[in-house]
């Protein structure tokens, strides 16, 4: 298994607080993406990085913020949590192009957020 | 943002059958096309990555083919078990682009025993 842990796996916050959710590889990969799962959407790239300082925005990034300072760690705060950010939070890593299979994503364990 | 499309959206079936889904997908500036099992519970798992038009992959009793020209992908599961019991998601992946897939919702496969 890909080297991947998020933290934390479980947590529950009230509205309007913010959350920091992390995720950590130890495979140095240069990709890192934050995903979130709901019924009926699958999964949804919120922000994603491919380098260190390097991120971009996905489909549904609005009321999120992620910070890549190393490698290894990739970041995503809520800064006001809201009850529409319940969810599952899957952050993925993947290889550079080039290597043997492009782009496969590992994903981590997943990380139940729920805002009351 | 590209439109991914996989259909049916949930599959019931016996032990024992065969079944198959289809994943459409924009055949313009075409990269990759992959192929995800994602088990209740747990975390997706790359099955197939497939970049070239025609391409077929098999791993066991599942295999995926690849028409890049007319933007779709097929998932064969041959006797079905009710371990194949999973969301089975496609993503694509196109050139020229921002480096990341686009998912499809997912067909939610149940074997049942």
């Amino acid at each position: 298994d890909a080297g991947i842990t998020q933290s934390p796996r479980h947590k529950v916050t009230e509205t309007g607080t913010p959350v920091t959710l992390r995720c950590h590889q130890t495979e140095n990969h240069r990709y890192m993406y934050w995903y979130r799962q709901d019924p009926g959407h699958g999964l949804r790239l919120i922000h994603y990085s491919y380098g260190v300082k390097d991120t971009d925005k996905g489909e549904v990034s609005d009321g999120y913020s992620v910070s890549r300072s190393k490698t290894e760690d990739f970041l995503l705060t809520l800064e006001s949590a809201t009850s529409s950010q319940t969810s599952v939070y899957f952050c993925a890593i993947s290889e550079y192009p080039g290597q043997v299979v492009p782009y496969e994503q590992y994903f981590g364990p997943g990380t139940r957020l729920t805002v009351t | 943002i590209l439109n991914v499309e996989q259909s049916p959206q949930s599959l019931h079936v016996q032990e024992g059958d065969s079944t198959n889904f289809t994943c459409s997908f924009p055949s313009s500036n075409f990269y990759a096309l992959h192929w995800y099992r994602w088990e209740t519970a747990k975390s997706p798992e790359a099955l197939f990555v497939m970049t070239l038009n025609g391409d077929e992959k098999k791993k066991g009793r599942i295999s995926a083919t690849l028409n890049t020209k007319e933007g779709y992908s097929y998932l064969y599961i041959k006797g079905s078990q009710p371990e194949d019991s999973a969301t089975y998601l496609c993503a694509s992946f196109t050139q020229g682009g921002s480096e990341k897939l686009v998912f499809g919702k997912g067909t939610k496969l149940t074997v049942n025993p």
